[in-house]
């Protein structure tokens, strides 16, 4: 079952624009990955941030955590055609910590 | 550095027949994991081997089943196949060893059974 949701389901913007997605999980965990996926391909890694970080920037990327809230954020800062796509919040639970359960994913429209 | 690498890409199977899926993580990783994915249950965990050995397993039926050699590739068996097991499934190779790794996943295996 899934660990938890994805919000928005879908979310459609512009070049240039920032593009925000959020993932809320259910138990403590270890870390939060996030996973960019095109079309029913591979999983492809953008960023892991642990449980005791609140905060990772990777490029255009900027990740936030809150465990108290069990939610994460991603945010696509100018975001291009090329990063349309589906994303994924995964998380590790502590003990098993290469066991990820997947949110339910935000598929992302960037137009031209 | 060579990415996963899993094999076949496609797969078509007829119901009640057997598949093999092949996965060879990146090199030095000693952990690998299964995934399934389908857009009614999104991506599920199956099972994860480290050092030859199945460390986690998911909630599967025993039909679904795993190895790994010990040069860390490992294979996927699902045996008498049902139209719900079509699906993507994909598999992820990680360090394993301690806590807070990376996850690297293949391109997967696009399996459909009629």
């Amino acid at each position: 079952s899934q660990q938890g949701e994805e919000d928005p389901q879908a979310l459609s913007i512009q070049e240039g624009e920032n593009a925000t997605m959020n993932c809320s999980y259910k138990t403590s965990i270890n870390n939060l990955q996030w996973y960019r996926q095109n079309s029913g391909r591979g999983l492809v890694h953008l960023i892991l941030i642990r449980s005791n970080e609140r905060e990772k920037h990777s490029g255009r990327l900027r990740v936030t955590l809150d465990t108290s809230k069990k939610s994460s954020s991603l945010l696509i800062t100018a975001s291009r055609a090329a990063d349309t796509a589906s994303y994924f919040c995964a998380t590790a639970r502590a003990g098993t910590a290469s066991k990820l359960t997947f949110g339910t994913g935000t598929r992302l429209q960037v137009t031209l | 550095k060579a990415g996963v690498t899993q094999t076949p890409r496609y797969l078509i199977k007829t119901r009640g027949q057997q598949v093999t899926l092949s996965c060879s993580p990146i090199s030095g990783h000693r952990s690998v994991s299964w995934y399934q994915q389908t857009p009614g249950q999104g991506l599920q965990f199956l099972f994860e081997y480290f050092s030859e050995t199945q460390r986690n397993k998911g909630n599967f039926p025993g039909r679904f089943s795993g190895r790994q050699f010990s040069n860390s590739r490992s294979e996927m068996n699902v045996s008498t196949l049902e139209l719900g097991d079509s699906a993507l499934y994909l598999c992820a190779s990680s360090s394993g060893g301690v806590p807070n790794t990376e996850a690297f996943f293949g391109q997967g295996t696009r399996l459909t059974v009629v």
